[in-house]
């Protein structure tokens, strides 16, 4: 098993641009989250979902979207890059409310 | 809203001595908490999860233990290695929905 997978590893971008992070997993869990972590800091919560086509906000949700058409992708939709969303974005998924299972990443820079 | 604290925020000791990880959270209302590992540019990698319903839950070196009524949970490192070092982070989830909150996170030097 790959686990969860995410590409690209590294983006910059510039302001206003508009981006989608890719995150898949082979484990058939039906539970998948992305998180953002800023520099020095936790990880905060963007958007869940429990299963294919249901989906939910996070704690900053806000210049994000999601969708999930299958149970195992789950892509982040970044419109009109700021500065602010200069973080790594972590992709994780568990079966129900078990153990998280993290992806290596995506390191994105908006300039 | 959940809020999770973890002290110290950095601790170096050398190799061989026990570890101590302190984590605390204001809402007990909690389904489990999960504590993880961070190396420097890399992913999260799972290291326990214990149950609301759970005292401790032990794997290998590690032992952790909860105490959900005072918003506590303590990650003990037995016997500490220099492979030891790296970020540790908790992380409750929320009893009534999907969601986990972190804390800061612990970065630990163990140093030979």
């Amino acid at each position: 098993n790959a686990g969860v997978t995410q590409t690209p590893k590294f983006r910059i971008l510039k302001i206003g641009q508009s981006m989608t992070l890719q995150c898949a997993q082979d484990m058939n869990h039906n539970y998948m989250y992305w998180y953002r972590q800023d520099p020095g800091m936790g990880l905060k919560l963007i958007y869940y979902s429990v299963g294919a086509g249901i989906t939910d906000k996070g704690e900053v949700p806000n210049g994000y979207n999601v969708s999930r058409s299958t149970t195992e992708d789950f892509p982040l939709r970044l419109e009109l890059a700021a500065p602010s969303q200069t973080s790594v974005y972590f992709c994780a998924s568990s079966y129900g409310r078990g153990d998280q299972y993290f992806g290596p990443g995506t390191r994105l820079t908006v300039l | 809203k959940q809020e999770v604290t973890q002290i110290p925020a950095a601790l170096s000791v050398p190799e061989g001595e026990n570890l101590v990880l302190n984590c605390s959270f204001t809402d007990s209302a909690i389904y489990n908490l999960q504590w993880f590992r961070q190396d420097p540019g890399k992913g999260l990698t799972s290291l326990l999860l214990i149950q609301s319903s759970q005292r401790e839950q032990t794997s290998g070196r590690l032992n952790a233990s909860l105490d959900k009524s005072s918003g506590r949970s303590t990650l003990y490192i037995a016997a500490s290695q220099p492979g030891d070092s790296a970020t540790y982070l908790c992380a409750p989830r929320e009893a009534a929905g999907n969601k986990l909150t972190f804390g800061g996170g612990t970065r630990v030097l163990v140093k030979p």
